[in-house]
């Protein structure tokens, strides 16, 4: 079983949707984890990080649920720019190395 | 302000060609990283190094070394480049936390 799962898409929504992904990790030891954003033949980039007491940042909401081992993200009110690979990640050990999921596709369409 | 760089953008070698791939960062950062991604694998990490003079193996080491002779570089080698090893590389640096893990614009290698 892989690390980190994630929901393999793709999402096809309107402007203006809700729209949320899943994501599951494995280790228990994990210790940290995050969002990360990876537009078309780009790098990744930090989107958000997760807490476990959940955290906003407009009109995205980030998710964590350490009994389940379960992470999320919403995304409210899609724009066509939020079109983009979205990576979910995790990270343990003191040498802060990330394990990435592989990855889910949104296109927001007009 | 240019964060991390990889240096070339592109390369096309023939299998058994060796060469390296060079990573530097201006953030005065300890942690540095090499990831490979492939279609349908995410991102994976190959190398990393958690100080100047430090290397050590993440997930996917074979067929590549590593060298961190300067804090400021990380440089990735393959000594005889086979097709399995075409890719995108992705360098990436990091302060204190994982939170903190810059990326640089990639490497496209194709290996024929």
């Amino acid at each position: 079983r892989k690390e980190v799962e994630q929901d393999p898409g793709p999402f096809n929504v309107p402007e203006g949707a809700t729209v949320a992904f899943n994501c599951t990790y494995s280790n228990s030891a994990s210790q940290s984890f995050f969002w990360y954003r990876q537009d078309c033949r780009k790098e990744p980039k930090l989107l958000m990080s997760v807490y476990s007491s959940g955290n906003e940042d407009g009109r995205f909401t980030a998710q964590l649920n350490r009994a389940s081992q379960y992470i999320s993200l919403l995304i409210r009110d899609s724009k066509l720019s939020d079109s983009a690979t979205y990576l979910c990640v995790a990270s343990r050990g003191s040498n802060y190395k990330l394990t990435f999921g592989k990855g889910t596709l949104l296109t927001v369409n007009p | 302000n240019a964060g991390v760089t990889q240096t070339p953008k592109f390369r096309v070698l023939k299998t058994g060609q060796s060469m390296t791939l060079l990573c530097a960062q201006d953030m005065n950062h300890e942690y540095m990283y090499w990831y490979r991604q492939d279609p349908g694998m995410g991102l994976r990490l190959i190398h990393y190094s958690v100080g100047e003079g430090t290397t050590a193996k993440g997930e996917v080491p074979d067929g590549y070394n590593v060298s961190r002779l300067k804090k400021q570089n990380f440089l990735l080698g393959l000594e005889s480049a086979a097709p399995s090893q075409t890719s995108v590389y992705f360098c990436a640096s990091s302060s204190q936390g994982p939170d903190t893990q810059y990326f640089g614009p990639g490497t496209r290698l194709t290996v024929l």
